[in-house]
């Protein structure tokens, strides 16, 4: 069984402050996404990484895939309570026939 | 962008009877659809896995004769909660992947078994 394990579990900061959360596996994957999901919700894809050692960045946020394609991280600098939610990352098997979800971390921004 | 309606999105029902989530690919044809169930406060916990005209695969733990999953076209799946007691109540969440491999979620569906 593949296991992702996300850190932190949460996590509760100011606005403007940065952050990074990571997420690591045992496993390889063929491909890691990141994914942001609020309550009540469906989650909603921010980026997909494919390579080992790519960087992907999205405004604010820049992803990482480990070299190995064992891990992934996710840095968001200048938080704002618009980033508020769970971020959750997921990994996908070399058939891709299925994501394998991370644990989940839950990101609080108080202005 | 790829658009999967998921219905409903609440839903409250008795202890005993069964309750059917509809999962749809609006302007894509999904080869697989994926049903994931979501406890407050964690991660998608995958369900099981099913594609166009053939029987689903159940994640071990998942009791098939109770979550019916029905696949019958590319673009609707369907997920019956068959006999439902309250600790079935949950976050139920359907994904569905096109032939590019691109997963796209649906809403979710809010289940209470009362």
């Amino acid at each position: 069984t593949q296991l992702l394990e996300q850190s932190p579990q949460f996590l509760s900061i100011q606005e403007g402050e940065n952050l990074t959360v990571y997420c690591n596996s045992s496993s390889v994957f063929s491909s890691l996404q990141w994914y942001r999901q609020e309550p009540g919700e469906g989650p909603v894809l921010l980026v997909t990484v494919v390579t080992g050692g790519e960087v992907k960045k999205l405004k604010r946020l820049t992803f990482q895939f480990g070299d190995a394609r064992k891990d992934s991280s996710l840095h968001i600098t200048a938080a704002q309570p618009g980033d508020t939610g769970l971020y959750l990352c997921a990994g996908a098997d070399g058939t891709a026939s299925k994501l394998t979800f991370g644990t989940g971390t839950r990101l609080q921004v108080t202005l | 962008g790829a658009v999967v309606s998921q219905h409903p999105s609440r839903v409250i029902c008795k202890s005993g009877t069964s309750v059917k989530i509809e999962c749809r690919s609006l302007d894509f044809q999904a080869t697989t659809m994926f049903w994931y169930r979501q406890f407050p406060k964690q991660s998608l916990m995958l369900m099981a896995t099913s594609n166009e005209g053939s029987k689903a695969t159940y994640e071990q733990g998942v009791e098939k004769d109770k979550f019916l999953i029905n696949h019958a076209s590319l673009t609707l799946s369907t997920l019956t909660v068959t006999s439902a007691h309250p600790e079935d109540s949950s976050f139920y969440i359907c994904s569905a992947r096109d032939r590019d491999r691109y997963y796209t979620f649906g809403s979710g569906t809010r289940l209470t078994v009362v």
